[in-house]
């Protein structure tokens, strides 16, 4: 089972910041937090992660809050584009994998 | 630099047939990943190779899958006997380092397999 918990869906308005938020209460000292999404009939694009510090890219920010339980992927101008199902994930520790569980995710509608 | 490369982007094939599916990972990354994606499911994690190390086969879910990855490079997925449960879109992925947390998988735009 996934670590994480997301809203089913949310909507944006086109231009303004989209905020996605993510609970991952059970998360470990060393796991760090993913985000990728994915846009229709593509495969998952990686976004950005974090451990414990804020982080920023050219395509989004992250916040993740000081206890490490919940963070939130911000996208600063939505556009259409960003249409997506976002998925937080929880790099799971431990054995060879190194794998991503990936959950339902987010289903992001930006809006004009 | 170029991403992930799978092909076919398309298959259909027969109930009962057998078949491949190819996964060119990024170059240099030495990790790659089989995942699948049933209409509207989220991803399920198939097999996971790393360098010359045994893979780690526990997402497969029967044993008429398999997969090798020749030369820490070419990854084939092979499907026997296919069955229409099977369709699905089959997603390789490949990162830079051994289970390393800080190190991000890539994914191809996946194989979309229908058995009829």
């Amino acid at each position: 089972d996934a670590k994480t918990t997301q809203p089913t869906s949310m909507d944006c308005a086109e231009g303004r910041a989209a905020n996605l938020p993510c609970n991952h209460s059970t998360i470990s000292g060393n796991e760090y937090v993913y985000w990728y999404r994915q846009i229709h009939s593509q495969g998952p694009q990686y976004i950005i992660h974090g451990l414990k510090n804020n982080e920023t890219n050219e395509m989004a920010s992250l916040i993740i809050t000081e206890d490490r339980k919940s963070s939130t992927l911000i996208l600063p101008h939505a556009t259409l584009r960003d249409t997506a199902v976002y998925y937080c994930i929880v790099r799971v520790d431990g054995g060879s994998q190194g794998n991503l569980i990936f959950g339902k995710g987010t289903k992001l509608s930006v809006k004009p | 630099g170029a991403g992930v490369s799978q092909s076919p982007s398309n298959k259909v094939t027969e109930k009962g047939k057998d078949v491949e599916l190819r996964c060119d990972p990024i170059s240099g990354h030495t990790a790659l990943y089989w995942y699948r994606q049933s209409l509207g499911q989220g991803l399920e994690f198939l097999i996971y190779f790393q360098g010359n190390s045994a893979p780690d086969k526990s997402g497969l879910p029967s044993d008429r899958f398999s997969a090798e990855r020749t030369g820490g490079s070419v990854s084939t997925l092979t499907i026997q006997r296919t069955q229409q449960e099977d369709s699905a879109v089959y997603l390789c992925a490949s990162s830079l380092l051994q289970s390393s947390y800080n190190s991000p998988l890539h994914f191809g735009n996946g194989t979309r397999l229908t058995v009829t």
